[in-house]
């Protein structure tokens, strides 16, 4: 089946500093990746995506390539800052299904301090 | 934002008692979907739905039901509540345009179950 690995934290870095969240993926077919993003007390919000092979996703200076012959979706930031403190989630979906399932990693949490 | 309401945001209630949680969709899309959220586990999909009357399970769906009569309301029911369901439950939607994977899903902010 599918799943999802990412990075263990808590993760804490200092204001500017540059940020990477490892993340890791086992699927069958081709999927579509994502990174979401979820700020205390609220729900899951789509950060970033990319659905094929060197594909790019980007969003408020968070960045993800998807590597195909790596199976990885790697997020980075140049420079964090402190609003930037929230879990952070890899997903993926598969591609050709029917059903639009996502599978998550466990979550990276990342606080960002002044 | 998408247009997703999850009710009540809050639930404290005792074992053995039947719970409701609701979500409601303004959006009109297709797929609607329940997860938990757990520490060290991230989110799991618990029941789905592919449209009016369509449901199916996830992988954590053992003493959860679900429903969902019209297009905008998902209902997820805790027939018999435990103690091991105490959690964070999210509601979370996506269109079914484009090719199948393609579309993110929109989550709702969650209710807080407790379950004493």
């Amino acid at each position: 089946g599918n799943s999802v690995t990412q990075m263990e934290g808590p993760v804490t870095l200092s204001e500017e500093a540059f940020l990477t969240i490892n993340c890791t993926y086992t699927a069958t077919g081709y999927p579509s990746l994502f990174w979401y993003v979820q700020y205390p007390g609220e729900g899951l919000q789509l950060l970033l995506k990319a659905t094929k092979a060197d594909d790019k996703g980007s969003n408020k200076g968070f960045e993800a390539t998807y590597r195909k012959e790596t199976t990885s979706f790697h997020l980075e930031k140049g420079s964090v800052q402190v609003s930037d403190s929230a879990v952070y989630f890899c997903a993926l979906s598969e591609n050709g299904g029917s059903n639009y399932k996502l599978t998550f990693g466990k979550g990276t949490l990342l606080t960002v301090n002044p | 934002d998408a247009g997703i309401t999850q009710s009540p945001r809050h639930k404290v209630t005792e074992t053995g008692t039947p719970v409701t949680l609701r979500c409601h969709q303004t959006e009109n899309h297709r797929y609607m979907y329940w997860y938990r959220q757990d520490p060290g586990h991230g989110l799991r999909l618990i029941h789905y739905s592919y449209g009016v009357k369509d449901t199916d399970k996830g992988e954590v769906s053992d003493g959860y039901s679900v429903s969902r009569s019209k297009t905008e309301d998902f209902l997820l029911t805790l027939e018999s509540a435990t103690s091991s369901q105490t959690s964070v439950y999210f509601c979370a939607i996506s269109e079914s345009r484009g090719r199948a994977g393609n579309q993110p899903q929109h989550f709702g902010d969650g209710t807080r179950l407790s379950i004493l």
